[in-house]
């Protein structure tokens, strides 16, 4: 069974705090996302990889960095912690390949920075 | 800059009736087009995907594409309250497999 885990699903941090949310996927996809959410914004894209040590920049990576030193595992780490970053942040793989492709979700990691 | 937009909603509908739920997008070189349903609290999870003009149907959902007019759409029939949720429409561009999402439509569906 497709499998996509996070290492917390609530995280409480202070402003200015280094933050890391970790994601496995046991699926040996190629492909893996970070993304976040919010009322109203839906989903954005904050960092994507598509093989091991390779990454790009989604539509709002300000503020954020990410690691993929394994296939299975992407992080995404912010390295000053805001209050403006608290949101519902998930994570994401997919195959590679065009054409249909699922991508599989994690069950999100709701961060609170205060 | 390439756009999917929806409905916020909520779209209210009773128990039994046809949920019928909208997207259009922006970029022509549209390929892939699907929708996920995301309960409250909950991750998205993929109930439909569609690349093809026209119809496909699944149990109760319907995916309808018509790419002349930029729009895909999502019928659900015999609503059920146990699909209220968030609805997201996705769609990838040829060349591209990173998707752009709507907003969202949220439905209620109430006995």
């Amino acid at each position: 069974d497709v499998k996509v885990t996070q290492s917390s699903r609530y995280l409480v941090k202070r402003t200015g705090e280094k933050v890391f949310l970790e994601c496995v996927q046991d699926m040996d996809h190629e492909n893996m996302f970070w993304y976040r959410q919010d009322p109203g914004l839906g989903l954005r894209l904050i960092y994507f990889s598509y093989d091991v040590k390779m990454k790009e920049k989604g539509d709002i990576p300000e503020g954020y960095s990410v690691s993929r030193e394994k296939k299975e595992r992407f992080s995404l780490i912010l390295e000053s912690a805001s209050t403006n970053q608290t949101s519902m942040y998930l994570c994401a793989s997919r195959e590679t390949g065009q054409g249909f492709k699922e991508q599989y979700f994690g069950p999100g990691t709701r961060l609170t920075v205060t | 800059q390439k756009e999917v937009e929806q409905n916020s909603g909520p779209l209210s509908v009773p128990e039994g009736a046809i949920a019928s739920l909208n997207c259009t997008y922006s970029d022509r070189g549209s390929q892939s087009f699907f929708w996920y349903r995301q309960y409250s609290g909950k991750s998205p999870e993929l109930i439909m995907f569609i690349y093809s003009n026209g119809d496909k149907e699944d149990g109760r959902f319907t995916a309808q594409l018509n790419k002349a007019s930029q729009y895909v759409s999502l019928l659900i029939r015999d609503s059920q309250p146990s699909d209220s949720a968030t609805y997201l429409c996705a769609v990838t561009s040829g060349g591209s497999y990173i998707p752009t999402f709507g907003r969202g439509t949220s439905l209620i569906v109430h006995p």
